[in-house]
């Protein structure tokens, strides 16, 4: 356990449903974090939230949603995915956003199918 | 845009052989972290630098900053099965962007016994 918990660990939609994807963190961190895991790609980050507000939206589709309604809990939703979204999504936690000096704990991530 | 390049992307050793990753960077770093990802699991944390030339270890993991911090490398000693995993560097990214840290493609170790 790694003090982010994140669920369903596994998902499976098709590209009319609307789920979302839940991430919750014990560590008393200030910062949370969406990232997209591909094969053959490198980690992408798609958001960042320090202390509840948004900071960072890498250029992310507007079918990606995210949501943090306080430091402890992060959201993911999704509707009307493509196949080419299917990915792990994990979610992090640190200390602070500070580019220089933030360690990442991830959760075990959310395995997303999408068909 | 800032990229961090990993080489090799995939390693196949005989268990007690050595390992080495190493990682280059498009700009000059304030710092990078090395992650471990075992298979079918997560990026943990393994370590960061932050000084030119820094050298840490952990046991039978060896890291390096490079002079110029531009580059970085992971060296494993007498590599074990439980070594088995991809190891990704990260760095910074660039205009200070909050908690955007840049993550090389990773290097897959496989490790047979």
């Amino acid at each position: 356990e790694t003090g982010v918990t994140q669920t369903p660990r596994h998902l499976v939609m098709g590209m009319t449903n609307k789920k979302s994807l839940k991430c919750e963190q014990h560590l008393g961190h200030n910062a949370m974090y969406w990232y997209k895991q591909s094969a053959k790609k490198p980690l992408e980050l798609m958001f960042v939230y320090s202390l509840e507000e948004r900071v960072e939206n890498n250029s992310v589709p507007s079918r990606f949603s995210p949501e943090c309604p306080n430091s402890s809990h992060l959201f993911l939703h999704l509707h009307t995915l493509q196949p080419e979204d299917s990915a792990l999504y994990l979610c992090a936690s640190s200390q602070t956003p500070d580019s220089g000096a933030n360690v990442l704990t991830f959760g075990a991530g959310s395995r997303l199918t999408v068909l | 845009g800032q990229q961090v390049m990993q080489i090799p992307q995939y390693q196949h050793v005989q268990e007690g052989e050595d390992f080495t990753t190493y990682c280059n960077s498009s700009t000059t770093l304030s710092n990078i972290q090395w992650y471990k990802q075992r298979p079918g699991g997560h990026p943990v944390f393994l370590i960061q630098l932050v000084k030119s030339g820094e050298v840490k270890k952990q046991k039978r993991l060896t890291f390096q900053f490079g002079e110029a911090k531009k580059n970085s490398s992971l060296h494993i000693t007498a590599t074990q099965t439980t070594d088995v995993g991809t190891y990704f560097c990260a760095g910074p990214g660039k205009g200070g962007s909050q908690g955007n840290l840049i993550f090389g493609k990773g290097t897959k170790l496989s490790v047979k016994p």
